[in-house]
């Protein structure tokens, strides 16, 4: 399996724009996590999903994030409209059938907004 | 998930052993302890994780106490490339990894 794979590694756009970053689990993985990272709050998990299922996202910032998970093989976060202060590396990842097996993350999207 | 307590950050000299501690004192009794790593820009990485007895794998050791209060993370012979931020993570049975600030280890040569 080639991992946790996010697109683009690299993302710059314009303050309200749109954004939308994307995350291919590992295949029969059944939990999915989104993260941001920033120097600041450090690394925060925004939302999870078990089975496609979003189970908590108290940790969405505002309404301006959504995530959705359609399907097992894929899932996707948007901000809209995008704000410079949403500038972060966003990581996704994701882990096992059985809780107590290891998360494994993506590279993460390095997220710009000027 | 279980509060857990780090340092934030650690110095050890290349090829000593780095031993990095965690407190969980309000874990309970079927929380594991996890450690994770994240070497700069790169997306955290999996370590070890343990409940009662201690572990052993290719990359480190985890002793957990008999209370299950906490642990420690060994990395037998420490090297440069081992340099990065270690997080101690207890998660609850929902599955909900949430990450604290870490230690910051600093593999000096």
């Amino acid at each position: 399996d080639a991992g946790v794979i996010q697109s683009p590694r690299h993302e710059v756009t314009e303050m309200g724009q749109e954004v939308t970053l994307r995350c291919k689990p590992i295949s029969g993985h059944d939990y999915l996590f989104w993260y941001r990272q920033t120097m600041m709050r450090g690394l925060e998990l925004l939302i999870y999903f078990n089975n496609n299922v979003p189970i908590d996202d108290s940790g969405m910032p505002e309404d301006r994030f959504s995530a959705k998970m359609p399907n097992a093989s894929f899932s996707n976060l948007k901000i809209q409209p995008s704000e410079p202060r949403d500038s972060a590396v966003y990581f996704c990842a994701s882990s096992g059938v059985k809780f107590g097996t290891e998360a494994f993350f993506g590279q993460g999207t390095r997220l710009t907004v000027v | 998930d279980a509060k857990t307590t780090q340092p934030p950050s650690m110095d050890c000299a290349e090829g000593r052993a780095a031993n990095l501690p965690c407190n969980h004192s309000t874990i309970s009794g079927n929380e594991y302890v996890y450690w994770y790593r994240q070497i700069h820009s790169q997306g955290p990485q999996y370590i070890i994780h343990g409940l009662k007895n201690n572990e052993t794998n290719e990359m480190a050791s985890l002793i957990i106490t008999e209370d299950r209060k906490s642990s420690t993370l060994i990395l037998p012979h420490a090297t440069l490339r081992d340099t990065a931020v270690y997080y101690c993570i207890a998660p609850s049975n929902t599955g909900k990894l949430i990450f604290g600030q870490g230690t910051t280890l600093q593999v000096k040569p």
